[in-house]
């Protein structure tokens, strides 16, 4: 079956601290692995999309990369704007879907 | 341009009543996607419309739920009979084409309490 796990359930990081959240994914056939940032009270925005083991992607403080079995989300330096839910998914050739871990809270204190 | 719209943005509902969501793609996107959120977890696939077809349906719950998008655009979610179970965020997204591992642009959502 299709899963996507992310963890820490949780991340409370001080300005300046950075860190890096883990999703692990066990899809047949990966077609895709997807961040978004969701805020509070609004949908998902999209971050990055990664296709391929060893492929990495930049953006301002987020550094996304790639393995067989995991995608991890980097952040540098975080601010106190990066708090949000980060939230990993995967599509499978098997089934096509985008299927979500239950996301990572993250909570940058000044 | 304009991202993926959804109204209402709340709904408050009593146990047994119809209720009707909507959702508004990117314009251009030809495939629609709905999702459900519950508190503190990922959104669930519900339903994929390319074009004016549902070409997946399989994350429907029950035949409580149903979704149409008749023009290709505009897509209705169609809740009948709610139940306190169904209160959720009900997320839509669309994408360009539709292809596998393409990536989905998500409206704001509507916040569902049935009461």
């Amino acid at each position: 079956e299709d899963q996507v796990t992310q963890s820490p359930e949780a991340l409370r990081l001080q300005e300046g601290e950075s860190s890096s959240l883990n999703c692990s994914y066990t899809v047949s056939g990966l077609r895709g692995l997807f961040w978004y940032r969701q805020d509070p009270g609004k949908g998902p925005e999209f971050l990055f999309t990664l296709y391929s083991a060893g492929e990495e992607k930049e953006k301002e403080r987020l550094k996304a990369t790639l393995t067989k079995k995991e995608s991890f989300l980097h952040i540098t330096a975080p601010k106190p704007e990066d708090s949000a839910t980060y939230l990993c998914a995967a599509v499978s050739s098997n089934t096509g879907k985008l299927i979500f871990g239950q996301g990572t809270t993250l909570q940058v204190k000044p | 341009g304009a991202g993926v719209s959804q109204t209402p943005s709340n709904k408050v509902t009593e146990k047994g009543k119809y209720v009707e969501l909507r959702c508004d793609p990117i314009s251009g996107h030809t495939a629609l996607y709905w999702y459900r959120q519950s508190l503190g977890q990922g959104p669930e696939f519900l339903i994929y419309f390319q074009g004016t077809g549902a070409a997946d349906d399989s994350g429907l719950p029950n035949d409580r739920f149903f979704a149409v998008r008749p023009e290709g655009s505009v897509s209705t979610l169609k809740i009948q009979r709610t139940e306190r179970g169904d209160s959720a965020v009900y997320l839509c997204a669309s994408s360009l084409g539709g292809r596998m591992g393409e990536t989905q642009y998500f409206g704001p959502g509507t916040r569902l309490l049935v009461l």
